[in-house]
Order: structure tokens, then sequence, then C-alpha cells
């Protein structure tokens, strides 16, 4: 079976600090790897992805950044956090190939950042 | 563009009634939809999904929605609902593509009072 997994959990950070999220998965090789981003309340809104190692398109600016340095492993960082990256942070995978829009999520990590 | 309406921001029903959260779509394809909850602190998980076929599709834990094709519309439903019930619940759509991109409603919060 397929697990994902992100860490941390929980993060509270500082303005103009760096932020590194990693996301791996297990059991599922070559998925298509996604970051998603919530606000506090709201609707969640398609950051990054990935279909490839190495590859990693971006969809939203928000002065974040996205790497794939394995199959199994996604990273999402910054070097300076602003207040608004606060919220909460999702992995997720999906098949590759034909691709249906299916997504399957992880646990989250949520960013405060003061 | 795609787009994804929950009109209700908010539902509260009692314990043992039947439910309805309300959701439609902006697509001028053929949508792939999904419904999916998010439990307090939590990652999403699916509901239930549409492809084709079969226009009322079931889902897990007595949840099953209805593609209205003439309506734009993709309502989720549930005979009676439990407490445990309670939580955030998303409706999304997705076109065919490798990237799977997933456009997602802003959710409606479920408050079961027992």
């Amino acid at each position: 079976a397929q697990t994902i997994h992100q860490w941390p959990v929980a993060e509270i950070k500082a303005v103009g600090s760096p932020l590194s999220l990693g996301c791996t998965i297990k059991g599922k090789s070559s998925p298509n790897l996604y970051w998603y981003w919530q606000a506090t309340g709201g609707t969640l809104q398609q950051l990054f992805y990935s279909i490839t190692v190495g590859q990693v398109e971006s969809v939203v600016q928000l002065n974040l950044s996205a790497s794939r340095p394995k199959d199994d492993q996604f990273i999402l960082s910054t070097e300076k956090l602003l207040l608004s990256h606060s919220g909460f942070y999702l992995c997720a995978w999906s098949l590759g190939g034909a691709d249906t829009g299916q997504l399957y999520f992880g646990e989250g990590s949520k960013l405060t950042v003061l | 563009a795609q787009s994804v309406t929950q009109p209700d921001a908010r539902v509260t029903v009692s314990e043992g009634a039947s439910l309805q959260l309300r959701c439609k779509y902006s697509y001028s394809g053929t949508p792939y939809l999904f419904w999916y909850v998010q439990y307090p602190r939590q990652g999403l998980q699916l509901l239930l999904k549409y492809y084709s076929g079969d226009p009322v599709v079931q889902g897990v834990n007595g949840f099953e929605a209805e593609f209205i094709k003439s309506n734009s519309s993709f309502h989720l439903r549930k005979a009676s609902v439990h407490w445990s019930d309670s939580a955030v619940y998303f409706c999304a759509v997705s076109a065919t593509g490798n990237t799977g991109k997933l456009i997602f409603g802003l959710g409606t919060t479920l408050q079961v009072q027992p």
C-alpha cells in the first residue's frame, strides 16, 4: 500500500527566516507530486507539481520554490518567509500517465509565521 | 476556465437528519468530479468521484452524489448523518491531463448537532 508522509507536522517561524517542508511517498513508483497551500479556513490552491525527478512546474508565484531530488521525495522551501506564507501545506500524489485528477493527500504541515 | 462553487459556507444539521451539500461547477468539457472531506488538522480524504456512467455515485460512509449535467451540479447527499461527519467538505473538478490539476471549491463546513 502507498503511504505519504509529510514533515514537520507543524512549524512556528519568524518572518524572514528560511523554511523547508518535506514529503515522501512510499509504495508507488514515478508518481505525479503536488504541493497545495490552504489558508486558514480557506480553499486549496495548487502551488507546484512534478511529473518526474528533477522537474518541477510552478502554478502560483508565492515566493516559494519546490524541488524533487528523488522519485519519492518532494521539498517545498523558501529562504525568506513572509507573514502571508502562514497556512496549511499539503503534499499529494496521483498516478502518472493517464491522470484522472484523483489525488491522495498527506496529513499536512501547519506553518505559522510570526 | 474551470471553477467550482459551493454556495453554503456552513451547514448545521441534527444527528440522524438527511444532508445535502451543494456544488456547482463550470467546465466546458466533460469533467471529472470529486468530493473530499477534511477532518480538523488533517489532510483531505476522498469520499467519492465521478468519471462517467451512472450519474449517481456511491462513496464511503454512506455518502452519495449525483451528477446532473444540465444543471452543472454535483451535490453530495447522505440519508442520515452522524456526529462524526462533522468536517469540511470540498467539491473539486478536474480536466483530463497529466497535471491532474484539481480545482477546489471554498468548502462547506458541516456541523452535526447531537
